[in-house]
């Protein structure tokens, strides 16, 4: 089976760092994915880790180590827009079956 | 072009009713998917076309009927639904060939309310 847990909701403040951890079991992992969702909107594609170590995108870096089955999603200097639901979602092998995570509800306050 | 596109936007049907969402995307990709999702959930795999063969069915119930018309193109049928039945629909496509490409690209969705 797989399970895949992150916090439910977190804060924080403008121009601040915060980081989201992510934890999955699952047999057959072939990457993972964060996604960045908007109430109401699709969720929109933000970065994704088959290999362990840092992957950097502007405000955004991702983090994976496969033996740890960890992942954390880092944003730097915040903005009001980037209050949202992040998904962390693990993509198995042997098809293109992806699973989401229940997602982590961040505020971002003035 | 990252585009996918959904019609319609917003739906209401009663439980009597037969109608389709659609999902277009024009990327070139060969994998294209159906996810649902309820308010505050995560989105949950329905069904999942490679090269227009349907690859995944999660057990979808039968009041629920995709089809693949071409490369570009993703129906899902609706009729019989349940009240229960009320979500968004999510399309996404994603390229098949390597995992660093599967990234999937998601519409905006289609709000369905069964009355």
């Amino acid at each position: 089976g797989q399970n895949i847990d992150q916090p439910t909701e977190m804060t924080a403040t403008e121009g601040a760092i915060v980081q989201i951890n992510c934890t999955y079991q699952t047999s057959g992992f072939n990457g993972l994915f964060w996604y960045q969702q908007h109430a109401g909107e699709a969720p929109t594609f933000l970065s994704y880790n088959v290999l362990d170590g840092l992957e950097e995108k502007g405000r955004f870096s991702s983090f994976l180590s496969r033996s740890k089955g960890y992942s954390y999603l880092l944003l730097k200097e915040l903005q009001m827009k980037d209050s949202a639901s992040y998904l962390c979602a693990v993509r198995r092998t042997g098809g293109f079956k992806t699973i989401f995570g229940a997602g982590t509800r961040l505020f971002v306050k003035a | 072009d990252t585009e996918v596109t959904q019609t319609p936007k917003h739906l209401v049907m009663g439980m009597t009713n037969k109608k389709s969402l659609k999902c277009e995307q024009h990327m070139g990709h060969r994998a294209m998917y159906w996810y649902k999702q309820k308010a505050k959930k995560p989105p949950e795999l329905m069904f999942v076309y490679s090269y227009e063969k349907l690859s995944i069915n999660e057990s979808v119930p039968s009041r629920f009927s995709p089809e693949c018309p071409n490369s570009s193109l993703l129906n899902l049928h609706l009729h019989a639904l349940q009240p229960e039945d009320s979500a968004l629909y999510l399309c996404a496509s994603s390229q098949v060939i390597g995992p660093s490409t599967d990234t999937q690209y998601f519409g905006p969705g289609t709000r369905l309310t069964v009355l």
